[in-house]
C-alpha cells in the first residue's frame, strides 16, 4: 500500500478482555515497529521485528503482552487481559532496511480501557 | 544507552519567522537521525532523514543538519505558517536497531 496502515483506528475495551492490534506495513518493508503513547507523554518502544531475525521484545511491558509478525508481512500486537494503564495510542512504523533507512508511521490506533 | 534531548520543550514564533529546533544525543555511533512532526491525536510524519555521512539535509522550507562528533542536529524552518504548529520529533536508531526518540518541541505559530 501507500503507507502503513493500522486498525482499529479506535478500540474501546473492558478491563479484563483481550485486544488484538494490526499493522500492515509498506509493501517491501523488512523492519517493522511497535510503539506505545501515553496522552501527553513521549514514544515508549515496545518491540521491533527485522526480516526473519529473533524480534527485538526488549520494550513489551508485561507479558500480557506479545506481537507476531509473519515474513514480511502483517503485525499483530495482542494485549491479553486489559488494564486501564494500557490506555494509550499504539503505533506502528516500518522501513526499508532497519536501522540505515527511513522509518514511516501508522495513524495509530487508540486504545481506552474502561 | 542513548539518550535523545530536545529543548525547548515548547516555543511560540509569530508567523513567517524563521526558527530553530535542536536534537541532542549522547552517543555519536549513530547511522541516521530523522526528523518527524506529530500533529495532536495523529501518527508521526516523516520530515527529513540525515544519514551519518550527511552535514545537512533539505525538504522545502526544512533543513536538517547534523553534528556527530557534538551529538546535535537543528532543524531549521523557514518563512513559518500556521500549519507548521505541531509537535516536532527527533530520533536515532542505535545499537540494536529501535528508534529512540526526544521528548519533542510543541511549536506553535501565532498567525
Amino acid at each position: 500500500g501507500a503507507g502503513v496502515s493500522q486498525s482499529p483506528s479506535n478500540k474501546v475495551t473492558e478491563k479484563g478482555k483481550d485486544v488484538e492490534l494490526r499493522c500492515d506495513p509498506i509493501s517491501g518493508h523488512t523492519a517493522l515497529y511497535w510503539y506505545r503513547q501515553r496522552l501527553g507523554q513521549g514514544l515508549e518502544f515496545l518491540i521491533y521485528f527485522q526480516g526473519n531475525s529473533a524480534p527485538d521484545k526488549s520494550g513489551l511491558p508485561s507479558d500480557r503482552f506479545s506481537a507476531e509478525r509473519t515474513g514480511e508481512s502483517v503485525s499483530t500486537l495482542t494485549i491479553q487481559r486489559t488494564q486501564q494503564e494500557d490506555s494509550a495510542v499504539y503505533l506502528c512504523a516500518s522501513s526499508r532496511q532497519g536501522r540505515t533507512t527511513e522509518a514511516f508511521f501508522g495513524q495509530g490506533t487508540r486504545l481506552t480501557v474502561v | 544507552k542513548q539518550e535523545v534531548t530536545q529543548i525547548p520543550a515548547a516555543l511560540s514564533v509569530p508567523e513567517g519567522e524563521n526558527l530553530v529546533l535542536n536534537c541532542s544525543f549522547t552517543d555519536s555511533a549513530i547511522y541516521n537521525l530523522q526528523w518527524f512532526r506529530q500533529d495532536p491525536g495523529k501518527g508521526l510524519t516523516s520530515l527529513l532523514l540525515i544519514q551519518s555521512s550527511q552535514r545537512e539535509q533539505t525538504s522545502g522550507r526544512l533543513n536538517a543538519s547534523l553534528d556527530k562528533s557534538s551529538g546535535r542536529s537543528t532543524l531549521y524552518i523557514a518563512a513559518s505558517q500556521p500549519g507548521d504548529s505541531a509537535t516536532y520529533l527527533c530520533a536515532v536508531p542505535f545499537g540494536n536497531e529501535k528508534l529512540t526518540f526526544g521528548t519533542g518541541t510543541r511549536l506553535t505559530i501565532i498567525p
